[in-house]
């Protein structure tokens, strides 16, 4: 199985501040035939399902605001928030679709600070 | 609109067989997608248990394999969970999901439902 390793567990940003996070792969998740890495972010709140951010490490999803961006390649990824809203806190995963199983990370706690 | 609704009861007694369905809405799942079972536990990232095609064709988490069978039910436009032998470690909220892309068990998930609470215990 591929695992997904977050950084760091839990974060504190001031609003309007940038937050980042990392998610780490124990292998590339990089598709040589399309180029592709098969990464997607979520974010998820109290008392409710998961809601996909990202997939393909950077392609936001229909109605996301533009203030998430992704980034990384192989192994290496980043979310970041480049100016925290009071809405966006949330717990974030990372979430591998190279192989199966899927896997996700263990997931970063996003709070105001 | 696409959704998904699981249903199923919400206590287990340890060892016996843990039965979920979830109902789909909005599309009709001969039309394609690889339908999907998915858990977690507080405070954990989600797991997933495994996919099913609308041909049935299925493929499962190694670490739950033995315990796992996922159905589908074109007719009735649902697809299935059972998760015998449960023990207090399956104790966990249970989502079924669609990825994004029809064609492909390699895809992120882009449609969940709710989800629905099971606890394994005597």
């Amino acid at each position: 199985d591929i695992v997904m390793t977050q950084s760091p567990d839990s974060l504190a940003v001031s609003l309007g501040e940038r937050a980042t996070i990392n998610c780490k792969s124990s292998q590339s998740v990089l598709y040589s035939s399309n180029n592709k890495d098969y990464l997607g972010w979520y974010q998820q709140k109290p008392g409710q399902p998961p809601k996909l951010l990202l997939h393909w490490a950077s392609t936001r999803e229909s109605g996301v605001p533009d203030r998430f961006s992704g980034s990384g390649s192989g192994t290496d990824f980043t979310l970041t928030i480049s100016s925290l809203q009071a809405e966006d806190v949330a717990v974030y995963y990372c979430q591998q679709y190279y192989s199966l199983p899927h896997t996700f990370g263990q997931g970063t706690k996003l709070e105001i600070k | 609109q696409v959704q998904l609704q699981e249903s199923g009861p919400g206590l287990v007694k340890p060892s016996e067989t843990l039965s979920l369905t979830c109902t789909v809405s909005g599309y009709s799942i001969s039309s394609g997608y690889y339908w999907a079972w998915i858990r977690q536990t507080p405070g954990k990232g989600p797991e997933w248990i495994g996919s099913i095609y609308h041909t049935g064709s299925a493929s499962y988490s190694p670490s739950l394999k033995s315990r796992v069978t996922i159905s589908v039910d074109t007719s009735k436009n649902q697809f299935s969970l059972q998760l015998t032998s449960v023990t207090a470690a399956d104790t966990a909220l249970y989502y079924c999901a669609r990825p994004r892309d029809s064609s492909t068990r390699y895809d992120a998930f882009d449609i969940w439902g709710q989800g629905t609470m099971v606890t394994v215990s005597s």
